[in-house]
């Protein structure tokens, strides 16, 4: 596509609830970035996935959070068990190679309430 | 481990120029990016220095001093749409591809 495409938008989750946040990166992009912002705060990388290699999960809070990457395409973020401070913006970017710069998607406002 | 430090908040006059500062620290170096993200709106790339010295775009110039771990963001003849903030981020010298952000410099443009 054009751009990096993530869905939803906004999701509202009872705390508790498992919640999945998706990301489209652009065509032909082999490095995929999963990043959280909250409020006030700077971006704090969580997973990385560079073409067919092993994911750099180093990012990760918890065991809480996983992330997948099928087919070199779009990646799924995966919050179980969800907490109040589980509330933040998770951003996706992709580039077209490892050290390139990032093209970021809009982003997915999560409220755990 | 890394270390980036921005300031907080700037204000600044529409037609004037401001110098946004950005200090890291990190374990080795691979490459200085800067971006700008409007309220409610995903970051977009600005600049990337990896070599010392000035890189110009526009109305947009960024500085490197890799000796110092130092780099500033320079935009000229400040326009109201230019109010955004502004994130300084890293990537180190080791294995890892990812990018380290800094807090970020919230612009007021006044008019």
């Amino acid at each position: 596509g054009a751009g990096v495409s993530q869905s939803p938008s906004n999701k509202v989750t009872e705390k508790g609830k498992d919640v999945e946040l998706r990301c489209d990166p652009i065509s032909g992009h082999t490095a995929l970035y999963w990043y959280r912002q909250s409020l006030g705060q700077g971006l704090e990388f969580l997973i990385y996935f560079q073409g067919n290699s092993a994911p750099d999960k180093s990012g990760l809070p918890s065991d809480r959070f996983s992330a997948e990457r099928t087919g070199g395409s779009v990646s799924t973020l995966t919050i179980q068990r969800t907490q109040q401070e589980d509330s933040a913006v998770y951003l996706c970017a992709s580039s077209p190679k490892a050290l390139g710069g990032y093209t970021f998607g809009s982003g997915t406002r999560l409220t755990v309430v | 481990g890394q270390n980036i430090d921005q300031p907080t908040e700037m204000t600044a006059t529409e037609g004037a120029i401001v110098q946004i500062n950005c200090t890291y620290q990190t374990s080795g170096f691979n490459g200085l990016f800067w971006y700008q993200q409007h309220a409610g709106e995903a970051p977009t790339f600005l600049s990337y220095n990896v070599l010392d010295g000035l890189e110009e775009k526009g109305r947009f110039s960024s500085f490197l001093s890799r000796s110092k771990g130092y780099s500033y963001l320079l935009l000229k003849e400040l326009q109201m749409k230019d109010s955004a903030s502004y994130l300084c981020a890293v990537r180190d010298g080791g294995s890892a591809r990812q990018l380290t952000f800094g807090s970020g410099t919230q612009l007021t443009v006044l008019p």
